[in-house]
């Protein structure tokens, strides 16, 4: 079975330190990855897909970059952290061609202080 | 990408039939209707999916008019751990990508 795995849980870090998030996905190939990010009380804003290795699709421009340096795994990194970019982050998969149904990672909860 | 409109919020009781509306004009000849459920802190959860009428599942049954223009996710008889929030979709399954949610539409159930 496929399954997703997002790391760390949660995340405190001071203004202007680099940012590294990874996650990966087990049990399928070539899927979809995404990224989001989720502010208190509010709704998802899709930050990064990647429909292949290499392949990165930005939706919106900001001190965020992302990566897919393997087949299954994604990485969203930035190299100095904002106040703002605090938030929750999730990245989830889907099997492109076959499905609209995504699969979440249990999301990481960065503090920017 | 079709733009899809929901209400903000939703209050009802435990035991009630909750009917959510989703309205998505510009829909395309080969989009799906998708529906995610999301609790706080945690990632959203794939709920029901449907092209067109009616399809049903253990936990909603989504309905879509001959138009395809709105869906209605409906949720039997709710219990307190129906309060999350309700996103609705529409894209198609496609290596083109994108998977954009709306704001969704926040669902109180109370006692």
């Amino acid at each position: 079975s496929q399954t997703i795995h997002q790391w760390p849980a949660t995340l405190v870090q001071p203004v202007g330190s680099p940012l590294s998030l990874e996650c990966t996905v087990e049990g399928t190939s070539n899927p979809n990855l995404y990224w989001y990010r989720q502010a208190a009380g509010r709704g998802l804003q899709l930050l990064f897909y990647s429909v292949g290795i290499g392949q990165i699709s930005s939706e919106v421009p900001q001190n965020l970059s992302a990566s897919r340096p393997q087949d299954r795994q994604f990485i969203l990194s930035s190299k100095k952290l904002l106040l703002s970019d605090s938030g929750f982050y999730l990245c989830a998969w889907r099997s492109g061609a076959v499905s609209t149904e995504a699969f979440f990672g249990q999301g990481t909860r960065l503090t920017v202080v | 990408l079709a733009k899809t409109t929901q209400p903000i919020s939703m209050d009802s009781y435990e035991g009630q039939e909750v009917n959510i509306t989703c309205s998505h004009n510009n829909i395309a000849t080969n989009d799906y209707i998708t529906w995610y459920q999301q609790f706080p802190s945690q990632g959203p959860r794939f709920i029901i999916q449907g092209y067109k009428t009616k399809v049903t599942n253990e936990v909603a049954s989504l309905f879509i008019p001959a138009d395809r223009k709105s869906s209605t996710l409906s949720l039997p008889r709710v219990s307190l751990s129906d309060t999350a929030v309700y996103y609705c979709l529409v894209g198609r399954p496609s290596n083109t990508g994108k998977l954009i949610f709306g704001q969704g539409t926040t669902l109180q159930v109370k006692p």
